[in-house]
């Protein structure tokens, strides 16, 4: 079975810090691939950053980067220099299972609530 | 380029109405995708569609609901007859095979059945 875990349901962050999102997941595939989205209030889901579980070096996309520790199943979103506008949902996903025909199919995390104060 | 394009952006119907969704999706893209979230259920995969050939319908929750692709450029999500249990927002994304494993989602339809 396949399953996203994201441990935190709300978050707080000060205005231009930091802030690392968690991410565990548990898969019997050896190739998958991992997932960030930002759904914010007014609700589209937005695409952030994505991790193939045999790239090598860590996913970067400008304040977000993806620490991907395999040995651990974890897969955190980082956010440097938090901004107002980071505020928003933030939603962990895996590519389904290879085998089973899921491959193309993204499994969500409950999410994450951020809220980036000034 | 455009992004995914849904309508209705919200719906609101009364138990027993059919509701249709549609979705266009990105040029060129090749697969797509129809999502349903919930606050109970979360974000969860109805069925997808490969080069408009329904490839798993497998999420799709029973036989009130089914899903169209006529041509690349076009999908429909329908509910005949609609149910309050129905009501949550409905998400369409599609993926291009070449540019690789992400799938672009379109802004949802939030449907609301009274």
């Amino acid at each position: 079975a396949q399953k996203i875990t994201q441990t935190q349901p709300g978050m707080f962050v000060q205005e231009k810090e930091a802030v690392t999102l968690d991410c565990t997941y548990d898969t019997s595939d050896q190739s998958y691939g991992l997932f960030w989205y930002k759904q914010p209030s007014s609700g589209e889901m937005i695409f952030l950053i994505y991790q193939g579980s045999y790239d090598e070096q860590n996913a970067t996309e400008g304040r977000y980067s993806l620490n991907f520790q395999k040995a651990r199943k974890s897969a955190n979103l980082v956010i440097s220099a938090s901004q107002l506008g980071d505020s928003a949902m933030y939603f962990c996903a895996m590519r389904g299972l290879l085998f089973s025909g899921g491959y193309n199919k993204l499994i969500f995390g409950a999410g994450t609530r951020l809220a980036v104060h000034p | 380029d455009a992004g995914v394009i849904q309508s209705p952006r919200h719906e609101v119907t009364e138990m027993g109405q059919e509701v249709t969704l549609r979705c266009k999706p990105i040029s060129g893209h090749d697969y797509l995708f129809w999502y349903r979230q919930t606050m109970m259920r979360g974000l969860e995969l109805l069925i997808y569609f490969n080069n408009n050939v329904p490839i798993d319908d497998s999420g799709m929750p029973e036989d009130r609901f089914s899903a169209k692709m006529p041509n690349a450029s076009f999908s429909t999500l329908k509910i005949q007859p609609s149910e309050p249990r129905d009501s949550a927002v409905y998400f369409c994304a599609s993926r291009l095979t070449s540019g690789g494993e992400t799938q672009y989602f379109g802004p949802g339809t939030r449907l609301l059945v009274l």
